[in-house]
């Protein structure tokens, strides 16, 4: 089983609508919990973090957290043709909180059509 | 407030060769990690470092990768003797602390020969 999971897609969705993005995770004890978006050929660049049972609202973005059920999610309202990206699920586990690794998910391809 | 800086962005060895990497934190980030993202594959962790000290090397290759962060300058990544297997992204994210949040540098592209 790996550590961090995700549908690697494409999802894809019309322009207006919104995108779902899903991610499980192994460990129980995972702390801190990140959404990254990439472009091709691009670095990650940080859009969402999340410490807490429950909802974190940004701007078009919102971030669910789940720790019992082991879920993150990342919903992007209003998708536009520039949301179009890959999406990373990156996760501290409880393992590694105190040293900063991220484990990343192998990320969701994400496509805003017109 | 400048981001996490890289550099070079691109750079060419030929087999057998050392290639080093630089990485900048942002202002007022004192921890720095090392990711690397081979072709088609994730973004995987290599090395976590403070100021002179490595915390945390459990994703480095043990022969000819090696890392640093000297109370003055930038941090460095080494590989030596380069093999084609080396060519990926290789990404330097810095934080505030070891939980907060990681802002990545635009990365260097090796392409080994």
């Amino acid at each position: 089983q790996k550590e961090v999971e995700q549908n690697s897609g494409p999802l894809s969705v019309p322009e207006g609508a919104i995108a779902s993005l899903n991610c499980t995770y192994s460990d129980r004890g995972s702390q801190s919990f990140f959404w990254y978006r990439q472009y091709s050929g691009k670095s990650p660049e940080l859009i969402m973090s999340i410490y807490s049972n429950g909802d974190k609202e940004d701007g078009r973005f919102t971030a669910q957290l789940n720790k019992a059920s082991q879920y993150v999610s990342l919903l992007i309202r209003d998708s536009q043709p520039s949301d179009s990206a890959t999406y990373l699920c990156a996760v501290n586990s409880r393992f590694s909180s105190n040293t900063g690794k991220l484990i990343f998910g192998q990320g969701t391809t994400l496509q805003v059509k017109p | 407030n400048a981001g996490v800086m890289q550099n070079p962005r691109h750079l060419v060895r030929r087999r057998g060769q050392e290639a080093r990497l630089r990485c900048s934190p942002m202002k007022g980030h004192s921890h720095v990690y090392w990711y690397r993202q081979l072709p088609e594959e994730g973004l995987k962790f290599m090395v976590y470092l403070q100021k002179e000290n490595i915390i945390d090397e459990s994703g480095m290759p043990k022969e000819r990768f090696s890392a640093e962060f000297p109370k003055e300058g930038p941090s460095i990544l080494r590989i030596q003797q380069v093999v084609r297997g080396d060519s990926a992204a290789y990404f330097c994210a810095s934080s505030t602390s070891a939980r907060n949040e990681q802002y990545f540098g635009p990365g260097t592209r090796l392409t080994v020969t």
